[in-house]
């Protein structure tokens, strides 16, 4: 696509329900990366895919948070037991050939509140 | 580990001001550095990048200059207008090869007024 699409653009759960949020990147990228954006707090990354795998997840806040990526396209972020703390704004963006040489194309983000 | 430091916000300007937004960072490498803006009701967008030690990023009037002396990148632009309002994020990449993340500081909003 023309850009990198996010949904839902909002989402409201409540506390202890999983909640999956879907990141379509630009179509040919092959880096795609999650990073979540609190109220008054900087942008945090979370986790880094290269194609299909994985290299770098250490930014995953806890066990209850994983992502899968198919076909080199699509990824899916999961919360599971969603607790208040998990509310911010959650941000994908895709690169063709890694930050260090171009730059990130962001999605508009899912704004997740846990009530 | 990597890390950014910017200056504390909101700045508000009167249009035409002259803009500096501070930005120092601590890293182990090399890194690349950069500047992302988010307007409001938008997503992040690159505003202007840096890959080594002297490079100067411009765009749209908007301009940084790596200097690796200081571990600095402030962003500057000679006269503002209103349409600079937004948050302001510096962030470094120390990725080699394939790709790696990046480090974002926590954002300055700028106001700027008629």
């Amino acid at each position: 696509g023309a850009g990198v699409s996010q949904s839902p653009s909002n989402k409201v759960t409540e506390k202890g329900k999983d909640v999956e949020l879907r990141c379509d990147p630009i179509s040919g990228h092959t880096a795609l990366y999650w990073y979540r954006q609190s109220l008054g707090q900087g942008l945090e990354f979370l986790i880094y895919f290269q194609g299909n795998s994985a290299p770098d997840k250490s930014g995953l806040p806890s066990d209850r948070f994983s992502a899968e990526r198919t076909g080199g396209s699509v990824s899916t972020l999961t919360i599971q037991r969603t607790q208040q703390e998990d509310s911010a704004v959650y941000l994908c963006a895709s690169s063709l050939t890694g930050s260090l040489y171009g730059s990130y194309t962001f999605g508009s983000g899912t704004r997740l509140t846990v009530v | 580990g990597d890390s950014v430091t910017q200056m504390e916000g909101p700045v508000t300007l009167s249009e035409e001001a002259f803009l500096t937004i501070n930005c120092t960072y601590t890293a182990t490498g090399y890194p690349s550095l950069f500047w992302y803006v988010q307007y409001p009701g938008e997503g992040l967008q690159l505003l202007l990048k840096a890959t080594k030690a002297d490079d100067k990023g411009s765009n749209k009037g908007f301009e940084a200059t790596y200097r690796k002396e200081t571990t600095s990148f402030h962003l500057e632009k000679g006269s503002v207008q209103v349409s600079d309002s937004a948050v302001y994020f510096c962030a470094l990449s120390e990725g080699t090869g394939t790709a790696s993340k990046l480090t974002f500081g926590t954002g300055t909003r700028l106001q700027v007024t008629l």
